[in-house]
């Protein structure tokens, strides 16, 4: 199993709204990311975590929060958003994450959670 | 974080190379080259990845510069399907594994 899967694919919410996106891999990849993609921008990074602990965190608004239950699962919760939080958040994974990592430690993207707030 | 200057966009006709270029600088040692690609209304995907020689894979080709400030990414025989935009991008190995995407070269194959 190579790929990353991102639930749900499309997710309409108001302000006041509470959600959650969620994103698995069975790849046995340690590091797990969430990028926020606007439309004809590229990803910017939003978290990194590695083992299970969140090791960046990219000055993301509280109203974002991850989580990583476990090796295989990343979801990120969202709570009072503002119209502009629209965008494609992408989930990620990688072997490793650390000093001393490899060139071969590459990101594997899963197709995305569309996201629009009203 | 080192930063790449691609062009914001280039075509190809159907069936030819393709040369997509990158412009990093102020590259460090340690900063592997990476392509990524995104086609449209998908994640990203990786392409290839180097440090100092040139690589090959089933998808592409990446020719490095002696002095790594620049990098090539070629695509042998460009398809409809490779229409997608293309990111240069450096990930520094001893500092973690934060990838940083620049704006990327959109590229479209005229049939």
């Amino acid at each position: 199993d190579t790929e990353v899967t991102q639930t749900p694919k499309h997710l309409v919410m108001g302000m006041t709204n509470k959600k959650s996106l969620k994103c698995e891999q069975h790849m046995g990849h340690r590091a797990m990311y969430w990028y926020k993609q606007k439309a004809k921008k590229p990803p910017e990074l939003m978290f990194v975590y590695s083992y299970e602990k969140l090791s960046i965190n990219e000055s993301v608004p509280s109203r974002f929060s991850p989580e990583c239950p476990n090796s295989s699962l990343l979801n990120l919760h969202l709570h009072a958003l503002q119209p502009e939080d629209s965008a494609l958040y992408l989930c990620a994974s990688s072997q490793d994450y650390g000093t001393g990592v490899t060139g071969a430690n590459v990101l594997t993207f899963g197709a995305g959670s569309r996201l629009t707030v009203l | 974080d080192a930063k790449t200057t691609q062009p914001n966009s280039m075509e190809s006709n159907e069936e030819e190379p393709v040369h997509l270029p990158c412009n990093h600088s102020t590259i460090s040692g340690t900063d592997y080259i990476h392509w990524y690609r995104q086609l449209p209304s998908q994640g990203p995907e990786y392409v290839i990845h180097g440090l100092t020689s040139n690589v090959n894979n089933r998808m592409a080709s990446l020719a490095i510069a002696e002095d790594r400030k620049s990098s090539t990414l070629i695509l042998h025989r460009a398809t409809l399907r490779d229409a997608a935009v293309y990111y240069c991008i450096l990930r520094r190995a001893n500092t973690g594994n934060q990838f940083y995407f620049g704006t990327g070269t959109s590229l479209t194959v005229i049939p």
